[in-house]
């Protein structure tokens, strides 16, 4: 099982670029989520779905947008990037019962 | 904004002792409350949730939860030094089924 995939894991970008970080579930999960984790801190929640098609803004959703085009699939794109978004990036989704989250690995995030 | 709120530490604990982790939140209508560790470079993995006041074990892991007093505690036995990690609290949002609210996390240190 491949659970949450997420690419890329490092990436250092220049500030004023942009970039999606790609996220796949396998397990047919309506819910899925992006967090990021700056360093020594717990997790902020960006972008949440709920579904296909619907996605809601988080806690610090400023500078980022999502898109939930299938069940599997919910990418971040990041958009003239600052060095306030270098972090770690978490997406997740969540069983049924919704008890249990399943994160992906991680992708880390530096922009200079 | 809905607050989760843990001391940072580090905590420091000989092996064989009993690790004690603190939990507050503020909203009251939070219904669910989850313990997660996190090793350094990792992603976090679930270790227990609990939604009953009282004690609930599993191993040598014991959640605690008090609604009234809006605190949730983990409390790990016979310490080893594969614990060494950062132990976040989260909790479910009690007004929004799957949103959930993370703390910035106690990192423990068990010395051999």
């Amino acid at each position: 099982n491949a659970g949450v995939t997420q690419t890329p894991k490092f990436r250092i970008l220049k500030i004023g670029q942009s970039m999606t970080l790609q996220c796949t579930q396998d397990m047919n999960h309506n819910y899925m989520y992006w967090y990021r984790q700056d360093p020594g801190m717990g997790l902020k929640l960006i972008y949440y779905s709920v579904g296909a098609g619907i996605t809601d803004k988080g806690e610090v959703p400023n500078g980022y947008n999502v898109s939930r085009s299938t069940t599997e699939d919910f990418p971040l794109r990041l958009e003239l990037a600052a060095p306030s978004q270098t972090s770690v990036y978490f997406c997740a989704s969540i069983t049924g019962s919704g008890n249990t989250i399943y994160f992906g690995e991680g992708s880390w995030l530096t922009v200079v | 904004q809905k607050e989760v709120e843990q001391n940072s530490g580090p905590l420091s604990v000989p092996e064989g002792a009993i690790a004690s982790l603190n939990c507050t939140y503020s909203d009251r209508g939070s219904q669910s409350f989850f313990w997660y560790r996190q090793y350094s470079g990792k992603s976090p993995e679930l270790i227990m949730f609990i939604y009953s006041n009282g004690d609930k074990e599993d191993g040598r892991f014991t959640a605690q939860l008090n609604k009234a007093s809006q605190y949730v505690s983990l409390l790990i036995r016979d310490s080893q030094p594969s614990d060494s990690a950062t132990y976040l609290c989260a909790v479910k949002e009690g007004d929004n089924f799957n949103k959930f609210y993370f703390g910035s996390g106690t990192k423990l240190n068990v010395k051999p």
